[in-house]
């Protein structure tokens, strides 16, 4: 049964038309985290939650924006998507930080046209 | 080393080697070393966590090392199978919910 669930797996978009993609756990975690891979590249922290507490990576753009209004669901909304956004964009939730694992959604694949 | 790096970017294989990559990392403010594989439309799935200087971990064909002093972490995979083929990552927490990942290490094991 899938634990962390991204949708769309893929989504295409316009050259800043806002685009939302979402994230569900049955995990009951309280930590959700958003991060942005581009091709080849290391997963890069965007932001996350814990609980209802949003933290922002100091890099993170300003473009990119979440939200989470329950413990089982997260937003992570671009609002003016550039061709540079376009990547792989996971969602991940874990118990705590530390040493806790992750667990992660199988990505949504972003293409800004 | 300024951030996690990962050693060598792609390896191919044939079914039956044996394997290892290498995960090089800041040794300093040091709290835990995570591993993940993510087969290609799948999810990224944990693999291990390790946190003491000199942990090793095991799973079925697959295990880790940790040297925190030296700042590097081995994952060996015994006589390789195809079901193996993954790009396996490695992330480095330094306490709290930051957790760096490097880029990966792409594993094709070929029958």
């Amino acid at each position: 049964d899938a634990m962390v669930i991204q949708n769309p797996r893929y989504q295409v978009t316009q050259f800043g038309k806002p685009v939302t993609l979402s994230c569900s756990q049955t995990l009951n975690h309280n930590v959700m985290y958003w991060y942005q891979q581009k091709s080849s590249q290391a997963p890069k922290l965007l932001f996350h939650y814990y609980d209802k507490d949003f933290n922002n990576e100091a890099d993170t753009p300003d473009n990119f924006q979440s939200r989470r209004p329950n413990t089982s669901f997260c937003f992570l909304d671009i609002r003016s998507p550039g061709l540079g956004d376009a990547a792989m964009y996971l969602c991940a939730t874990s118990r705590d930080g530390d040493s806790y694992e992750q667990y992660f959604g199988p990505g949504t694949r972003l293409t800004v046209t | 080393i300024l951030n996690v790096e990962q050693s060598p970017q792609s390896l191919h294989v044939q079914e039956g080697d044996s394997t290892n990559f290498t995960c090089s990392f800041p040794s300093s403010n040091f709290y835990a070393l995570h591993w993940y594989r993510w087969e290609t439309a799948k999810s990224p799935e944990a693999l291990f966590v390790m946190t003491l200087n000199g942990d090793e971990k095991k799973k079925g064909r697959i295990s880790a090392t940790l040297n925190t002093k030296e700042g590097y972490s081995y994952l060996y995979i015994k006589g390789s199978q195809p079901e193996d083929s993954a790009t396996y990552l490695c992330a480095r927490n330094t306490g709290g919910f930051k957790t760096i990942f490097g880029a990966g290490t792409r594993l094709f094991v070929k029958a």
